[in-house]
């Protein structure tokens, strides 16, 4: 059963656009929710995070933005850049440091930035 | 601040055979992680390291597998007697505890042949 779904395996953007990432979660003990992003032969790069306690977090020209009532988070790429091209897992965990349960991911959606 | 360093980089290696994999967590990160990730999947969570201890080992996927961190510092993941689906990207992540994120190395590509 999966716990985080990102049922985008892939999405393509034109550079310049907004990116929106999707996620879901079914366990309601998820209190902490984060996007890594990954390039070919690298481990996952932490990118942004969010608590359940507040409903968006902006750094810079990624936002994630998050609804508990729907077990929806979702993350914006605005403008989309060529760089931004890689796989963004979605993960959460009870404990904003991995902690115990570890992080539980998702399997990841392509990002594909157009020129 | 080197990052997460793992080795080795690639492993190729018969079904059967016994593997080793090494971890150096970033110098003061006392917790650390082991990840497996397979194709098409997200990384999955193996265990958990608090310095030396080993907290969490009950999603090691299996009695072949085991991990340990003997003084607190870097760590190795062995599994014994290798199968084709143990093939797999193993990662290693380290961090200094809550509200910290997590920071992951490159990782171990594993093939069974």
């Amino acid at each position: 059963d999966q716990q985080v779904k990102q049922n985008s395996p892939s999405l393509s953007v034109q550079e310049g656009r907004i990116s929106i990432l999707n996620c879901d979660y079914t366990n309601s003990m998820f209190d902490y929710f984060l996007w890594y992003k990954k390039y070919p032969a690298e481990g996952p790069t932490f990118l942004i995070s969010i608590s359940s306690i507040k409903d968006k977090n902006e750094d810079g020209r990624f936002t994630v933005f998050l609804n508990k009532s729907a077990k929806h988070l979702s993350l914006h790429i605005v403008p989309s850049q060529p760089g931004d091209s890689a796989v963004y897992f979605c993960a959460a965990s009870r404990d904003s440091g991995g902690g115990a349960d570890g992080l539980t991911f998702g399997k990841g959606t392509h990002l594909i930035i157009q020129p | 601040d080197t990052g997460v360093s793992q080795d080795p980089r690639h492993k190729i290696t018969k079904r059967g055979q016994n593997v080793t994999f090494r971890c150096d967590p970033i110098s003061e990160h006392n917790r650390l992680y082991w990840y497996r990730q397979t194709l098409g999947q997200g990384p999955e969570f193996l265990t958990y390291f608090q310095n030396e201890a080993q907290l969490e080992k009950s999603r090691l996927l299996s009695d072949r597998f085991s991990a340990e961190r003997p003084k607190g510092s870097f760590s190795t993941l062995e599994i014994q007697r290798t199968e084709q689906g143990d093939s797999a990207m193993y990662l290693c992540a380290s961090n200094r505890g809550s509200n910290e994120k997590l920071f992951f190395g490159s990782g171990t590509q594993l093939s069974v042949l």
